[in-house]
């Protein structure tokens, strides 16, 4: 069965380091999400990016976050200058349709030191 | 604005008794629901979703969940409660993006335990 990975599983960092964030979205998906989970809290929704442009980002992603999908299958989430809130879990998700289902990633677990 | 509350924080049920994990929802149209299954140090696995038709939903591993509008709620059921559905679970509400694309709005989750 096909399923969203995503590199690496955890990421450690220094606050003001760059950092990327991988995901292999399900091949023939063609919607892709960020959430986050911040440890003890509920999942959060960052953005969602459809044909090649993002189609509607929350309060939480401002301009130190970008994404990108760089060829047919990766997905990219890239905070430019971390900080110690960033910390958290980091959840990619695709779904084929519009209103499917999304699937989610093993996430990536980062930390901010 | 849509949101979901989940009531119970932690749940503890014995191995073999039923389960209901309340969620109640509010969103301003028809909503998209679903239910997500995490375990400790894994991702989200959907369990079960409902978007039209059919009030009752069936989902894996033996999971079922109700809608009923009137209460605004979704709640998640099961018969007999195995000890390694030990998890935490979420409810969720989608939301149309106009440019493309659903919004998830969580619960904070309902941390189940099971007693054997």
């Amino acid at each position: 069965e096909p399923e969203v990975t995503q590199t690496p599983s955890h990421q450690v960092t220094q606050m003001g380091q760059e950092v990327i964030l991988r995901c292999v979205p399900i091949s023939n998906h063609l919607y892709f999400y960020w959430y986050r989970q911040i440890l003890g809290q509920k999942v959060e929704f960052l953005v969602s990016f459809y044909n090649n442009e993002i189609s509607e980002k929350s309060e939480i992603f401002d301009d130190q976050f970008s994404v990108e999908r760089p060829d047919g299958s990766n997905f990219t989430l890239k905070i430019r200058s971390t900080k110690l809130e960033d910390s958290a879990m980091y959840f990619c998700a695709s779904s084929r349709g519009e209103a499917d289902t999304q699937y989610f990633g093993p996430g990536t677990r980062l930390t901010v030191l | 604005a849509q949101s979901v509350t989940q009531p119970d924080i932690h749940i503890t049920v014995s191995e073999g008794a039923s389960l209901e994990l309340r969620c109640n929802y509010s969103y301003g149209a028809t909503p998209y629901l679903f239910w997500y299954v995490q375990s400790p140090g894994q991702g989200l696995q959907l369990l079960l979703k409902y978007f039209s038709g059919d009030t009752l939903v069936q989902g894996i591993k033996g999971f079922e969940a109700e809608f009923k509008r009137s209460q605004s709620s979704f709640n998640l059921r099961k018969p007999s409660v195995h000890w390694s559905d030990a998890a935490e679970y979420f409810c969720a509400v989608g939301a149309a993006i106009t440019g493309g694309g659903n919004k998830l709005t969580f619960g904070t989750g309902t941390q189940l335990k099971v007693e054997l």
